[in-house]
């Protein structure tokens, strides 16, 4: 089975752009959640999608925004780039929307966002 | 709200030494507890995990114990090795909302051979 994996790995925008991240999934899981890791610091929860539906939300403002599609593969859509949005951001998929104690959640190797 | 203190490192160990990461949380109730690894240049990884209060969890020679009289979950292992050098996350799963993780900021383990 294939892992999550994350494209791009790497990227360089500049403020006030816009920026589309990608993930697909592991194979038959129909859960992904987004975080963004500053550097330095944990993981912060930015939203989830299940089965195409945004299932919840962190405190980040509305230019975060994100789809998933039927395949469950996700984009993470990030608008009007500020500098404090260069971070690491991780893509996570698991198998459904019950209780993550009760399932576990696979990381991608995540896309490193620089805003100059 | 919802919130993980982890100890802050580098902690920095000879090969074969005991390690202990602290961890303590905050939150309503009984959120699950888990610790994440992550290695340079890859993605997080569960290490382990501990779903209600006195559960350990291990894997790996690594052990936490699900403490809700000290809100804790405190990594250990015996006998570090090299190849445990890596960045380590605490986090939860709060009970209202379960399908999110709150993370700590990460402790980075060094060890010398």
């Amino acid at each position: 089975e294939t892992g999550v994996t994350q494209s791009p790995t790497h990227l360089i925008k500049t403020r006030g752009q816009q920026v589309t991240l990608r993930c697909s999934s592991q194979s038959g899981h129909n859960t992904v959640s987004w975080y963004q890791q500053a550097l330095g610091q944990g993981p912060q929860f930015i939203f989830q999608y299940y089965r195409e539906e945004e299932n919840g939300r962190g405190n980040f403002p509305p230019r975060f925004s994100g789809l998933q599609f039927p395949n469950y593969s996700s984009e993470l859509n990030v608008n009007a780039l500020e500098l404090d949005d260069s971070a690491l951001y991780l893509c996570a998929s698991s198998l459904d929307s019950a209780s993550i104690g009760e399932t576990e959640a696979f990381f991608g190797q995540g896309t490193r966002l620089t805003v100059v | 709200g919802n919130s993980v203190t982890q100890m802050e490192g580098p902690v920095t160990l000879s090969e074969e030494a005991f390690l202990t990461i602290n961890c303590t949380y905050t939150a309503t109730g009984y959120p699950s507890l888990f610790w994440y690894v992550q290695y340079p240049g890859e993605g997080l990884q569960l290490l382990l995990k501990a779903t209600k209060a006195d559960d350990k969890g291990s894997n790996k020679g690594f052990e936490a114990t699900y403490r809700k009289e000290t809100t804790s979950f405190h990594l250990e292992k015996g006998s570090v090795q090299v190849s445990d050098s890596a960045v380590y996350f605490c986090a939860l799963s709060p009970m209202e909302y379960g399908n999110k993780l709150v993370f700590g900021a990460g402790t980075i383990l060094r060890v010398k051979s």
